[in-house]
């Protein structure tokens, strides 16, 4: 399993655009990325997921440079309400358990 | 999009009594489903792995006799925390995966479990 390197924590202000990289240098072909948001006492919710390049939907785009070592969960011009814990995670197909890293603890202010 | 069902959201018990969670698939069907714990300002750890129609695969450190974990149809797995005790207080969350794409789980809403 890939193991995932993110920033413990970032800050941010409403109307800002968010920008968090994780970095996984040992992922393997078949893997993909996905991002998940966490409020407090609820389970995680999917976000965002790609292979490569760029891909984009209507909460976050994803980043992925063509080494695909690191990727990058754009997140724009935030609110109070995307205060939360972000994680990245890299598995492949077939029923691969999930293993999840420390995750960011974003904090937006007003 | 797909969604999990956990009950129930919230249980506080006597210590030594036993708790059953329950994770249905809504509008999937789910041959694996994952159980996770998380202690406060913590990430989600992975408990077990139940599979439809087998035995559950317990992971490094987890007690499979305290955590039973039956995944008894494609849509519904139950974990029953035994005999529980103040430690075994946490946050629960299961998740599927649906099939046929790339690994991408859907969470249930978690069970947070306190005991007394």
């Amino acid at each position: 399993l890939a193991k995932t390197t993110q920033p413990i924590s970032m800050d941010s202000y409403e109307g800002q655009e968010v920008n968090i990289t994780c970095s996984h240098n040992n992922i393997a072909t078949n893997d993909y990325i996905t991002w998940y948001q966490q409020f407090p006492s609820q389970g995680p919710r999917f976000i965002i997921q790609g292979y490569k390049t760029k891909v984009t939907n209507e909460v976050a785009s994803l980043f992925i440079p063509a080494d695909r070592k690191s990727s990058t969960l754009s997140l724009p011009r935030v609110s109070l309400s995307d205060t939360a814990v972000y994680y990245c995670l890299v598995a492949g197909r077939g029923g691969n358990k999930l293993v999840f890293g420390a995750g960011t603890i974003l904090r937006v202010k007003s | 999009g797909a969604v999990v069902s956990q009950h129930p959201s919230r249980v506080i018990c006597k210590s030594g009594t036993s708790v059953k969670i329950e994770c249905r698939s809504l509008d999937f069907q789910a041959t694996t489903m994952f159980w996770y714990r998380q202690f406060p300002k913590q990430s989600l750890m992975l408990m077990a792995t139940s599979n439809e129609g087998s035995k559950a695969t317990y992971e490094q450190g987890v007690e499979k006799d305290k955590f039973l974990i039956n995944h008894a149809s494609l849509t519904l797995s139950t974990l029953t925390v035994t005999s529980a005790h103040p430690e075994d207080s946490s946050f629960y969350i299961c998740s599927a995966p649906p099939q046929g794409g790339p690994e991408k789980l859907f969470f249930g809403s978690g069970t947070q479990l306190s005991v007394l």
